[in-house]
């Protein structure tokens, strides 16, 4: 059985940071590659960054381009986020999903950025 | 960016009733296209892949088409059970991009 479970979100203060991981189990984790999206609360879905399934090529939405940071260790079967600069606006729950199709979804994080 | 303009916003039906949501891309995506269904509290349910293609366990009374830019989630007989909120979304280029949302209701 698939399963991707976050963990890592919580409460920080504006311009510090925060590290989502995501541990993937039931399937060949190095043969897929994997996207962060997130909600923000009572809004719609915005997908956040994609890694290749080896690593080699990472793609960001320009909100958080240069601020978050998408790797994984294929070890491990761990996805994870890099959280910069974290600003109010990128209060959300984060789900990682697998591949581009997303055809499965983590159970989510909620990150909040509050002072 | 592609943008895809999803419509109705929110929709009421009766139980029984077949019930159509759209996505339309401002460019094309060929057959990059997903559905999911999202119910409150809980992570999005891949229905439909590739635009057309039912995911395994989805009831078949789902189904996914595309005329041109336009891409359709039907409901062929409306349930209970399907009272959610519906995205469509492209993974044809990046940056991906989900569809603002459809709200499901019962009448």
């Amino acid at each position: 059985e698939v399963q991707l479970v976050e963990s890592g979100g919580g409460l920080v203060q504006p311009g510090r940071s925060l590290k989502l991981s995501c541990a993937a189990s039931g399937f060949t984790f190095s043969d897929y590659n994997m996207a962060w999206v997130r909600q923000a609360p009572k809004k719609g879905l915005e997908w956040v960054a994609t890694i290749s399934y080896d690593g080699s090529s990472t793609y960001y939405r320009d909100s958080v381009k240069g601020r978050f940071t998408i790797s994984r260790d294929n070890a491990k079967s761990t996805l994870y986020l890099q959280m910069d600069s974290l600003r109010s606006e990128d209060t959300a729950t984060y789900y990682c999903a697998r591949r581009g199709v997303a055809d499965y979804w983590g159970q989510g994080v909620m990150v909040t950025v509050s002072s | 960016d592609i943008q895809m303009t999803q419509s109705p916003s929110s929709l009421s039906a009766s139980l029984g009733d077949r019930v159509t949501i759209t996505c339309r891309a401002s460019q094309d995506i060929g057959n990059y296209l997903s559905w999911f269904q999202q119910k409150p509290g809980k992570s999005p349910r891949l229905m439909i892949y590739g635009a057309t293609n039912l995911e395994d366990g989805v009831p078949s009374r789902f189904s996914g088409s595309r005329s041109g830019s336009d891409y359709s989630l039907t409901i062929s007989s409306l349930e209970s059970e399907d009272t959610a909120i519906y995205y469509c979304l492209q993974y044809d280029k990046y940056p991906l991009t989900f569809g603002s949302g459809t709200k499901l209701e019962i009448k």
